[in-house]
C-alpha cells in the first residue's frame, strides 16, 4: 500500500532557529502534497498545498515566509519553519496524493506526523 | 466550499456495545467521504471511504459507515466496540470535481470502557 513517511518524528529547538520537516512518498509519485497543522485535541488545519515544481498555495492566515514549502520532486516535500517561536509548537502532518488513472487512485495518504516543540 | 461537522466532541460506550460516531457534510457537488482514526502522537489512519455505489461502506477493523444523501450524513458505526477502538476519529469530505484536499471535521474522541 501507499506509504508516506515524515522525518523527524519529533524535534525540539530553541526559539529563533529554523526547522526543516521532510515528507516522502515511499512507493508512489505524489504530484500533490499537503501540509497540515494540528493543535492538541483539535482537528487538522490545512496550511498549504504544493504541486511538484510549482509554488505552494497557502491557506488564508498562513505566513508563507514563515512556513517555507518546497516540493522539488515527485516523492519529497519539505516544510521549513523559519525563526520558530513557542507558538509554532504543534503537530505537523503531511499528506500525499497519488495520481489518478491506472497507476493510482487519486487517494490521499497521511504521514505519521512531526511534533515540533519550540523552547 | 465543502465542510464537515462532527456534532459530538466525545462519545463514551461500554465494551461490547454498538457505537456510532456522527458526521454530516456539505458539498456543492457529489462528495467523497472518508473516516480516519488517530491514535496519540500518530498520523491519520484510513478506515473507510464512500465514493459511489452502495450506501453502506465496510472498512477496516470492523467499522462501517452509512451514506445518507437526504440527511447529508455519513455516520461511522461498529456493532461491538473494543477498548482498543478508543481514539480520535475524523470525518472528512472532498468535492469530487475539484482538485483540492480534504476538509476535516473537528474530531470525536471515542472512549470505550471495559
Amino acid at each position: 500500500g501507499a506509504v508516506v513517511s515524515q522525518h523527524p518524528s519529533w524535534v525540539i529547538c530553541k526559539s529563533g532557529t529554523s526547522v526543516k520537516i521532510e515528507c516522502r512518498s515511499l512507493d508512489f509519485q505524489a504530484t500533490t502534497m499537503f501540509w497540515y497543522r494540528q493543535f492538541p485535541k483539535q482537528s487538522l488545519m490545512l496550511m498549504a498545498t504544493s504541486n511538484e515544481g510549482s509554488k505552494a498555495t497557502y491557506e488564508q492566515g498562513v505566513e508563507k515566509d514563515k512556513f517555507l514549502i518546497n516540493h522539488a520532486s515527485l516523492t519529497l516535500s519539505t516544510l521549513t519553519v523559519t525563526s520558530a517561536h513557542p507558538e509554532d509548537s504543534s503537530f505537523y502532518i503531511c499528506s500525499a496524493r497519488d495520481p489518478p488513472g491506472d497507476r493510482g487512485r487519486n487517494e490521499q495518504f497521511f504521514g505519521p506526523g512531526t511534533r515540533l516543540t519550540v523552547l | 466550499a465543502q465542510s464537515v461537522a462532527q456534532p459530538e466532541d466525545q462519545v463514551n460506550v461500554a465494551e461490547g456495545n454498538p457505537l456510532t460516531v456522527k458526521c454530516t457534510y456539505s458539498v456543492s457537488g457529489n462528495p467523497y467521504l472518508f473516516w480516519y482514526v488517530q491514535y496519540p502522537n500518530r498520523g491519520l489512519q484510513f478506515l473507510l471511504k464512500y465514493i459511489t455505489g452502495d450506501n453502506l461502506v465496510k472498512g477496516s477493523y470492523g467499522f462501517e459507515a452509512e451514506f445518507n444523501k437526504s440527511q447529508t450524513s455519513f455516520h461511522l458505526k461498529k456493532p461491538s466496540a473494543l477498548v482498543s477502538d478508543s481514539a480520535l476519529y475524523f470525518c472528512a469530505v472532498r468535492d469530487k470535481y475539484q482538485s483540492n484536499d480534504m476538509r476535516f471535521g473537528a474530531g470525536t474522541r471515542l472512549t470505550v470502557k471495559p
